[in-house]
């Protein structure tokens, strides 16, 4: 069975780092490239970063680019994003998805929270 | 970047009845679209990729169409357990995501 579980989310002040981890299991990670997507309190999809496979293409989202850093550990099957300079606008549900025929599976989130 | 404008933003209808949602993309993309379904309290979960793939073990009463900038999903037969919130997404260059529609039986 696929799993995709996310991790260290929690409250930040502005201007802080945090950096969440998305443990992947029941698939060859390797092989796909993965997505990071928030979701703010009551609001609509926003991708935020991309990486293949091997780490050779990554993209992010405008909003989060020179802030933000996505990375992965294939021997460990997990995928990070590490975040700096947050803002209040960052405050999400912060998700992990693999990228197959569309985003075929998504974790269940971490709330990330910036505020004073 | 590419816009993706999604339409209608709520929608409510009967049990039974087809029910369309429609993206418009800000330049071509190429068949480049997927639908995804999110309940509430849940994680999206898709249901259409490549404008008219179903995913394994979505009803086949998810249906999609389109090209160009002009992408649809349909549902022919309203079911009470389609209640959600509904969000295309193109993967033509980077991803964007439609606003949504929210999708309440009448």
């Amino acid at each position: 069975e696929v799993q995709l579980v996310e991790s260290g989310g929690g409250l930040v002040q502005p201007g802080r780092s945090l950096k969440l981890s998305c443990v992947a299991s029941g698939f060859t990670f390797s092989n796909y490239g993965m997505n990071w997507i928030r979701q703010a309190p009551g609001k609509g999809l926003e991708w935020v970063a991309y990486i293949s496979s091997g780490s050779s293409y990554i993209y992010y989202a405008e909003t989060v680019k020179g802030r933000f850093t996505i990375s992965r550990d294939n021997a460990k099957n997990t995928l990070y994003l590490q975040m700096t300079s947050l803002r209040s606008e960052d405050t999400a549900l912060y998700y992990c998805a693999r990228r197959g025929y569309g985003l075929d599976y998504w974790g269940q989130g971490v709330m990330v929270t910036v505020s004073s | 970047d590419i816009q993706m404008t999604q339409s209608p933003s709520f929608l409510s209808a009967s049990v039974g009845d087809r029910v369309t949602i429609n993206c418009k993309a800000s330049q071509n993309i190429n068949k480049y679209l997927d639908w995804y379904q999110q309940k509430h309290g849940e994680a999206p979960k898709l249901l259409i990729y490549n404008t008219n793939n179903l995913q394994t073990g979505i009803p086949s009463r998810f249906s999609g169409s389109g090209s160009g900038t002009d992408y649809t999903l349909t549902i022919s037969s309203l079911q009470p357990e389609d209640v959600a919130t509904y969000f295309c997404l193109q993967h033509s260059s980077r991803l964007t995501f439609g606003s949504g529609t929210k999708l309440e039986i009448k």
